[in-house]
């Protein structure tokens, strides 16, 4: 069964580090998009993706974050000075229809940690 | 943005015994509920979904049951289980835009 894949599972950075973090969506999924969940906390949004632009965005996704599909399979958050309070759980998610149709089907998680 | 409130955020049972457990949302255009499943350390599973055009859907001892008037829907467990023990979260969208809202998340633990 196709699933999302994400890389790294774990990565620890010193604060005001940029950090990237990669996403391979299931290949005929048109949306796609990055929660984060804080230790013990709900999922939180941050950003949608379609047709190779942003469709939505929390405020969570300020300056400081950026996505990308720099080629036809992947799919990268790009977390430019991180903060200690970036320290979370990434999750990748991509879905076949909208999210008023579709189920999202989430990766395995990057987490981060941010020292 | 869409409000996605879930209710309790612990529950303990017997096992054997139900759970439920309720969220309620604020778009009253959203139509696409789904109910995620969390272990620990683990990424949120879809344990089911429901759409606006029916009122209850079934699969072996989950269901969950809309009222679209209330604006309000429930998880209901029956039979529980030990390895049912694990953090669920329910999910409704933005109807204007493409993103879901997720509740709070609720602890289930069932006592062997």
């Amino acid at each position: 069964e196709p699933e999302v894949t994400q890389t790294p599972s774990h990565q620890v950075t010193q604060m005001g580090q940029e950090v990237i973090l990669r996403c391979v969506p299931i290949s005929n999924h048109l949306y796609f998009y990055w929660y984060r969940q804080i230790l013990g906390q709900k999922v939180e949004f941050l950003v949608s993706f379609y047709n190779n632009e942003i469709s939505e965005k929390s405020e969570i996704f300020d300056d400081q974050f950026s996505v990308e599909r720099p080629d036809g399979s992947n799919f990268t958050l790009k977390i430019r000075s991180t903060k200690l309070e970036d320290s979370a759980m990434y999750f990748c998610a991509s879905s076949r229809e909208d999210t008023n149709t579709g189920e999202l089907f989430f990766g395995e998680g990057s987490r981060l940690t941010v020292l | 943005g869409e409000n996605v409130e879930q209710h309790p955020s612990t529950l303990s049972v017997q096992e054997g015994d139900s759970a439920v457990i309720k969220c309620t949302y604020s778009d009253s255009a959203s139509n696409y509920f789904p109910w995620y499943k969390q272990e620990l350390g683990k990424r949120p599973q879809l344990i089911i979904d429901i759409r606006s055009n029916v009122g209850e859907k079934k699969d072996q001892r989950i269901a969950v049951t809309l009222n679209k008037t209330a604006k309000h829907f429930s998880l209901h467990i029956t039979e529980t289980q030990p390895e049912d023990s694990a953090v669920y979260f329910c999910a409704a969208p933005l109807r204007t835009g493409n993103q879901f809202y997720f509740g709070t998340g609720t602890s289930l633990t069932v006592i062997p």
